[in-house]
């Protein structure tokens, strides 16, 4: 069983649509999050979630919108793509945020392009 | 100012050589953590290793071994008798015991693509 998933894999979408990217957890972890990687792999923190509320809430443009319907889902909806959202998008869970110590696990990856 | 540094950017050996990655960190932090993570070519990110603050023992996982020294603030990854697919990006990332916003915020290095060649 996959510990962290992400759907879909790949994403091709042109600019100005709307698009949304899954994860699910079947760990049990209380706290999830998404990261970018850009184009140089620099891998960098968006948003993250405990127990459904909002943690951690990086700058980045307001046409990315977190969701959590529960703790073991935490979706990203991206409006208006642009080109520069054209990244691989990653959603790792942890077993609670304190401190930091728990180990983030991370899904397969969501690599978007947008033309 | 990057936290965490990876001087490398590309490494090549040939198999069977011993290879290692640097890291350095830089908190302000007494109580952090350190990681290291694997994205192999088909694009995953692996967890390898945690260290907490308070543990400056190395470690040693079969091929794999970390060197991790406060006083140089560097944590450092080897792999013994290198193997093709050890070829891979590795990640280093730092999360501190902050409050608030920095709660399990993992600060990641810009990785070390490490080739290895038959």
């Amino acid at each position: 069983d996959t510990a962290v998933s992400q759907t879909p894999k790949y994403l091709v979408t042109q600019m100005g649509n709307d698009k949304s990217i899954k994860c699910e957890q079947n760990l049990g972890h209380d706290t999830m999050y998404w990261y970018k990687q850009d184009s140089k792999k620099f891998l960098k923190i968006m948003f993250s979630y405990n127990n459904k509320e909002l943690i951690i809430n990086e700058t980045v443009p307001n046409r990315f919108s977190p969701k959590s319907p529960d703790k073991a889902h935490l979706n990203l909806h991206i409006n208006s793509l642009e080109l520069g959202d054209s990244a691989v998008y990653f959603c790792a869970s942890s077993q609670d945020i304190a401190g930091g110590a728990d180990t983030q696990y991370f899904g397969p990856g969501t690599r978007l392009t947008v033309l | 100012a990057q936290k965490v540094t990876q001087a490398q950017t590309e490494i090549s050996v040939v198999e069977k050589e011993d290879v290692t990655l640097d890291c350095v960190y830089e908190t302000r932090d007494t109580t952090y953590y350190l990681f290291w993570y694997k994205q192999p070519p088909s694009g995953e990110l692996v967890f390898l290793i945690r260290r907490n603050s308070f543990d400056e023992q190395n470690e040693i996982s079969g091929r794999y071994s970390w060197n991790f020294q406060k006083s140089t603030s560097s944590f450092n990854f080897t792999i013994t008798a290198s193997q093709v697919v050890d070829s891979a990006v590795y990640f280093c990332a730092l999360s501190e015991a902050g409050r608030g916003s920095t709660l399990g915020r993992l600060y990641f290095g810009r990785g070390t693509q490490l080739t290895v060649w038959p």
